[in-house]
């Protein structure tokens, strides 16, 4: 099974700021990865697929890079909607799917 | 627009099955897969497996084989998700998701169930 680990955990951050969230496989995945944005009661949202690729409607501020076994997330100027707990996804082996732990994103 | 809307909350007693169902709508079907993953509180989500829309074909995680059975029925575009011999730590939210047949990402969620295992 391919492990997926994110730091940190959870980070505080102002509205405004640039944030960085980065992930890290147990072994190579090429750019099969994906993140999410999770808010509380939700389902989570796709954010960004095949490591880079900004879904539809997801504002530009947003952006990942990455591949093989370390990845980024970064959000380049932090807004209020941006607070939220934030996952990444292997989809390089199919058996199992496996996501990260998770950042939670708190003012 | 692509919806999949799953089932109501359940509570039930351990060693209990429980059903949930994912009712699709605006998109074909038949073009991509049905996964189910669910999420206990404060923790991620864990995969537990697929099926595919057309053969009906599964494929589950190696924690849940022998516990969970998968079916869809094509003709209500609806796919459904049974666990069975539950446990106080299955009480999670579990949700449907679909992914195209290259199973790249999760691009569309069900609004979740929640099942409660309690005696």
């Amino acid at each position: 099974d391919i492990q997926m680990t994110q730091s940190p955990s959870s980070l505080s951050a102002s509205v405004g700021d640039r944030v960085t969230i980065t992930c890290r496989a147990s072994r190579s995945i090429s750019n099969y990865l994906n993140w999410y944005q999770q808010k509380p009661g939700k389902a989570p949202n796709l954010l960004i697929s095949g490591a880079s690729t900004l879904q539809s409607g997801v504002p530009s501020r947003f952006s990942g890079s990455g591949s093989g076994t370390d990845f980024t997330l970064t959000i380049s100027s932090l807004q209020p909607e941006d607070f939220a707990t934030y996952y990444c996804q292997q989809s390089y082996t199919t058996l199992p799917l496996s996501f990260g732990g998770g950042t939670k994103v708190e003012i | 627009q692509v919806q999949l809307v799953q089932s109501g909350a359940e509570v039930k007693k351990p060693g209990a099955s429980v059903k949930v169902s994912c009712e699709t709508s605006g998109y074909i079907f038949t073009d991509y897969y049905i996964h189910w993953l669910r999420q206990a509180p404060g923790h991620a989500p864990e995969w537990m497996g697929w099926i595919h829309p057309n053969s009906g074909a599964t494929n589950y995680a190696q924690k849940f084989q022998g516990r969970v059975t998968m079916t869809r029925d094509t003709s209500i575009t609806t796919a459904s998700m049974a666990l069975s011999r539950l446990r106080s730590d299955d009480t999670a939210m579990y949700y449907c998701a679909r992914s195209n047949l290259k199973i790249s990402d999760f691009d569309f969620w069900g609004q979740g169930t929640l099942v409660t295992v309690s005696s």
